[in-house]
């Protein structure tokens, strides 16, 4: 089993349609989870952190569930600019790594 | 400008022939990374600094080597590269010695192919 995997995609959906990503990752003992932005051959950047309460920023809505161990990421009233692979990445297995997902790709459309 | 920089930006080699991608950043940062981007696998980190003269392998570190000396620099060194290193390579940093727990910067990537 991957430590964190996710659904490749690609999600194909309409300009203002909702969508969601989840990931799951192995490591029970990781504390820090977050969401990147990667668009085409270009290096990843920041989307945003997760938090155990959850947290909201402007259309993106990130979760965690530690009990099952996901994170998952909400998008709404998708723009065309919002196409681009979603990596979830989390810390661990020795503290001071990074895991990376294998990244979902969405693809807005007109 | 903070930024991470990278080079060269593209490369093709020769297997066997020693090779060096440099990295640098303007943050201060004490945590630096290397990370290679291959379809189907994503990323996956190879080595790591928490600071300078310290760094640890990550998940890929076969047939690399790295070394910090600075703490602006963290170069990543292939001895003798082989066809199966071909990939995309990041550096990334990030501010504190807890640096996995904060917001990795990435540098622009090299991609690098070794005939």
């Amino acid at each position: 089993r991957k430590e964190v995997e996710q659904d490749p995609g690609p999600f194909n959906v309409p300009e203002g349609a909702t969508v969601a990503f989840n990931c799951t990752y192995s490591n029970s003992a990781s504390q820090s989870f977050f969401w990147y932005r990667q668009d085409c051959r270009k290096e990843p950047k920041l989307l945003m952190s997760v938090y155990s309460s959850g947290n909201e920023d402007g259309r993106f809505t990130a979760q965690l569930n530690r009990a099952s161990q996901y994170i998952s990421l909400l998008i709404r009233d998708s723009k065309l600019s919002d196409s681009a692979t979603y990596l979830c990445v989390v810390n661990g297995p020795a503290g001071n790594m990074l895991t990376f997902g294998g990244g979902t790709r969405l693809m807005v459309k007109p | 400008e903070a930024q991470v920089t990278q080079n060269p930006r593209y490369l093709i080699t020769v297997t066997g022939k020693k090779l060096t991608v440099t990295c640098s950043q303007n943050m201060n940062h004490e945590y630096m990374s290397w990370y290679r981007q291959d379809p189907g696998l994503g990323l996956r980190q190879i080595y790591y600094s928490m600071n300078v003269e310290v760094t640890d392998k990550g998940d890929v570190p076969e047939g690399y080597k790295v070394s910090r000396k600075e703490k602006r620099n963290f170069p990543l060194i292939l001895e003798s590269p082989s066809p199966n290193q071909t990939s995309l390579y990041f550096c990334a940093s990030s501010g504190n010695r807890r640096g996995s727990y904060n917001e990795q910067f990435f540098g622009p990537g090299t991609r690098l192919t070794v005939l």
